[in-house]
């Protein structure tokens, strides 16, 4: 079956590092994605990995073990409007190009 | 560059009525996908498009549920007749082809109620 695990909530403070976890357990593997949703908006792309390593953009990186089934995102100097839902996503052979989604992870950054 | 056009934004119905909604992919875009999202979940697939052709519509419920995109651009949504689990945001999202490392670029969503 299909599995995408990341925490429920966490908080953190300005100017702080918070790292958000994502475990998979996926029928095939085609790639992960992280996106960010601000309560009442739409997703938006915030970073793809389907090697293992890390990918840097600004303030924002994201790792993938394909071994291990986990990717983390790093999220760097947080700022108050970072505050949203975090969701992990698996791109898996036999849904096509459609995303598995996680639940989400709220995170709220306080001053 | 414009992004996914999806209306009406809020649609508040009653149990057993029918409702539709309409989304309008980025130009250019050849993949298609209509996504649920119920409260405190991530979204969930309905159906993808590849152009004017369903590529997989596994987890959509065919009694109720239909969807087309007939001249491989715009598409609607359709619920009939709705039920309370219904509840929820219909998001649309549009991708440039079928490669994996397209990105999905998301509408705002139509946030339905069902009384």
């Amino acid at each position: 079956g299909q599995n995408i695990d990341q925490p429920t909530e966490m908080t953190a403070t300005e100017g702080a590092i918070v790292q958000i976890n994502c475990t998979y357990q996926t029928s095939g593997f085609n790639g992960l994605f992280w996106y960010q949703q601000h309560a009442g908006e739409a997703p938006t792309f915030l970073s793809y990995n389907v090697l293992d390593g890390l990918e840097e953009k600004g303030r924002f990186s994201s790792f993938l073990s394909r071994s291990k089934g986990y990717s983390y995102l790093l999220l760097k100097e947080l700022q108050m409007k970072d505050s949203a839902s975090y969701l992990c996503a698996v791109m898996a052979h036999q849904a096509g190009t459609a995303l598995i989604f996680g639940k989400g992870t709220t995170l709220s950054v306080s001053s | 560059e414009a992004g996914v056009a999806q209306s009406p934004r809020y649609k508040i119905i009653e149990k057993r009525q029918s409702v539709a909604f309409w989304c309008n992919p980025i130009s250019g875009h050849a993949t298609l996908y209509w996504y649920q999202q119920i409260l405190g979940q991530g979204p969930k697939l309905l159906i993808q498009f590849q152009n004017n052709g369903v590529v997989d519509d596994s987890q959509l419920p065919k009694d109720r549920f239909s969807a087309e995109r007939l001249k491989g651009v715009d598409s609607t949504l359709k619920i009939q007749p709705a039920k309370l689990e219904d509840s929820a945001v219909y998001l649309c999202a549009s991708s440039l082809g079928d490669s994996s490392n397209q990105p999905q670029h998301f509408g705002d969503g139509t946030r339905l109620s069902i009384l």
